[in-house]
């Protein structure tokens, strides 16, 4: 069964860091592109970064370009997002999702963000 | 980058209603152009890919339409279970979701 579990979220102070996790199961991790996709609350989708399977190729949405980065290790299944410089409007829940054909085609459940002092 | 204009915001419907919702691209992504589902607490779920092919599973009251810039999704006849926020997404280049539109009760 194909598994994204994402972990790391929680409560950060304006300026500060956080790391997040995607674990990932059920699937041949390094054959996937995978991205990382946020919700603030109450509003909509807004992808953020894309790694590809053997992590040379990465791209980032304007919004977190030098703030976030994004990395994998594929022997340990996981796909990691660094954020650092955290604002108030980083406030959302992150979504991992592995990519097919272009295209997020499954979504872990999430885990939630807060920034605030 | 590609910006997705998606009307309206929010739709009020009955059970049985035909529910149309329209996305328009600020440049061609050709039929580059998916339709997700998101229920509150979820992850949204793909429903349409490529502009207009049905996603595996999904009832078939959902389709979808248009290439270029202006598409359209369509529920031909609305469910309970239907009641839910869509986005439509472009993936010509890397991936922008429209502002989603909120399908409630009417």
């Amino acid at each position: 069964e194909v598994q994204l579990v994402e972990s790391g979220g929680g409560l950060a102070q304006p300026g500060g860091s956080l790391r997040l996790s995607c674990a990932a199961s059920g699937f041949i991790f390094s054959n996937y592109e995978m991205i990382w996709v946020r919700q603030a609350p109450g509003k909509g989708l807004e992808w953020l970064s894309y790694i590809s399977g053997n992590d040379n190729n990465v791209y980032y949405a304007d919004s977190v370009r030098g703030r976030f980065s994004i990395s994998r290790d594929n022997p340990q299944n996981s796909l990691y997002l660094q954020m650092n410089s955290l604002r108030a409007e980083d406030t959302a829940v992150y979504y991992c999702a592995r990519v097919v054909a272009q295209l997020p085609r499954f979504w872990g459940q999430g885990t939630l963000v807060t920034v605030s002092s | 980058d590609i910006q997705m204009t998606q009307s309206p915001s929010t739709l009020s419907a009955s059970v049985g209603d035909r529910v149309t919702i329209t996305c328009r691209a600020s440049q061609s992504i050709s039929s580059w152009l998916a339709w997700y589902q998101q229920k509150p607490g979820k992850a949204p779920n793909l429903l349409i890919y490529k502009a207009s092919t049905l996603e595996t599973g999904v009832p078939s009251r959902f389709s979808g339409s248009g290439s270029g810039t202006e598409f359209t999704f369509t529920i031909s006849s609305l469910q309970p279970d239907d009641f839910a926020t869509y986005y439509c997404q472009q993936y010509n280049s890397l991936w922008t979701f429209g502002q989603g539109t909120k399908v409630e009760v009417k």
